[in-house]
């Protein structure tokens, strides 16, 4: 079974204090790894999204990179309009789950300014 | 304007009163998926179609049907809704699985 872990589960920064969120996952056939962010009473909007182990992509303050076993979402000197949940979600290509996205559970980012 | 529509918004209703939840998008996209979020338990995945006639199971499917007769349009629908599936759904579409997906604005769904 498709399993996606993300932590912390709340994360509260101050403007400018760095910090990472953390994507472990377990799939037979991963196809692409995605990152959202989402806004209260909104539906995610995408981030990126990586496919193979080494990748790493960049928008502003956010990096993402990927391993074979987890995803981390880096936020450099973050301010306080990149309070939001970030999720994260695998797409399987492989056996039975071909198709599915699974989605971890979120991290909560509250930037304080 | 390139987008993934949903309806109702806002729905409430009682156990047992069948109900279906349109989604349609305007992108050509073949990926099209049903999702319901839950406090602490993040996006899960209900239905979702690879294509016009194809759909599967994802993570959550008991209670829900779906049905891809047309390709933008991908509608929910509760046969005999009960209060354990009163949630926030949304649905999504993408070129593919691969692809980012677009999502819609969500349906907030009371059951009593």
């Amino acid at each position: 079974e498709d399993q996606v872990t993300q932590s912390p589960e709340a994360l509260r920064l101050q403007e400018g204090e760095s910090s990472s969120l953390n994507c472990s996952y377990t799939v037979s056939g991963l196809r692409g790894l995605f990152w959202y962010r989402q806004d209260p009473g909104k539906g995610p909007e995408f981030l990126f999204t990586l496919y193979s182990a080494g990748e790493e992509k960049e928008k502003e303050r956010l990096k993402a990179t990927l391993t074979k076993k987890e995803s981390f979402l880096h936020i450099t000197a973050p301010k306080p309009e990149d309070s939001a949940t970030y999720l994260c979600a695998v797409y399987n290509a492989g056996g039975t789950s071909y198709g599915k996205l699974t989605f971890g559970q979120g991290t909560i980012l509250t930037v304080h300014p | 304007e390139a987008q993934v529509t949903q309806n109702p918004r806002y729905l409430i209703t009682v156990t047992g009163k069948k109900l279906t939840v349109t989604c349609s998008q305007n992108m050509n996209h073949e990926y099209m998926s049903w999702y319901r979020q839950d406090p602490g338990l993040g996006l899960r995945q209900i239905y979702y179609s690879m294509n016009v006639e194809v759909t599967d199971k994802g993570d959550v499917p008991e209670g829900y049907k779906v049905s891809r007769k047309e390709k933008r349009n991908f509608p929910l629908i509760l046969e005999s809704p009960s209060p354990n599936q009163t949630s926030l759904y949304f649905c999504a579409s993408s070129l593919s699985g691969t692809n980012e997906q677009f999502f819609g604005p969500g349906t907030r769904l009371t059951v009593l």
